[in-house]
């Protein structure tokens, strides 16, 4: 079974910019999550997707949001780039009801 | 979710057992004990969970103290590729829950 898969895997923009990212769940998992890692502040929830709804929000800023499509996979977008938006951001997938979340490699993303 | 803590770093031989301690004196009644682990530059991998009893699968066993206030992961051989930050997660299993990382063990396996 493939596993969590993301695209790009790196990318550059400016800051002011927008960036849209995808992740594409294990077939069968209808649980999407994000996460940001940069090293000063670890992992941090960003938010969860379940049938094409958030269930759940982390305490990022309304720049950042995210979709979920009817084939469970979902976009992440950061709109009006800063330089602290650097960062690797991962997406996880799991099973409805667990807590068991399989994750992606990442999309490390640079803001200059 | 219930707070917890571990050391910061650990070193183990390799092929020894890595004994990894994880405190979590609030945890209350549903909520289950994680453990993930993230290896540098790459996503976090789940390894195991438990509620009160004691878990093993392929990769870990966990063991997790009658008042359930405290629990050990343990990795009966590590290897090199073992060398990881480990983390230990207290939430409820009602799937809904976002994970909340803190900032782990760091365990190195010396060869």
């Amino acid at each position: 079974k493939a596993g969590v898969t993301q695209t790009p895997r790196y990318l550059i923009k400016t800051r002011g910019q927008q960036v849209t990212l995808s992740c594409s769940p294990i077939s069968g998992h209808r649980s999407v999550s994000w996460y940001q890692q940069t090293p000063g502040q670890g992992l941090q929830f960003l938010f969860e997707y379940f049938s094409e709804t958030q269930r759940n929000k982390g305490n990022f800023p309304g720049r950042f949001s995210g979709r979920q499509f009817s084939n469970s996979r979902s976009e992440m977008n950061v709109s009006t780039l800063e330089l602290g938006d650097s960062a690797l951001y991962l997406c996880a997938s799991s099973l409805v009801g667990l807590n068991e979340q399989y994750f992606g490699p990442g999309t490390r993303l640079t803001v200059t | 979710d219930a707070k917890t803590t571990q050391p910061t770093s650990m070193d183990c031989a390799e092929g020894r057992a890595a004994n990894l301690p994880c405190n979590h004196s609030t945890i209350s009644g549903n909520e289950y004990v994680y453990w993930y682990r993230q290896i540098h530059s790459q996503g976090p991998q789940y390894i195991i969970h438990g509620l009160k009893n004691n878990e093993t699968n392929e990769m870990a066993s966990l063991i997790i103290t009658e008042d359930r206030k405290s629990s050990t992961l343990i990795l009966p051989h590590a290897t090199l590729r073992d060398t990881a930050v480990y983390y230990c997660i207290a939430l409820s299993n009602f799937g809904n829950e976002k994970l909340t990382f803190g900032t782990g063990t760091r365990l190195t396996i010396i060869p």
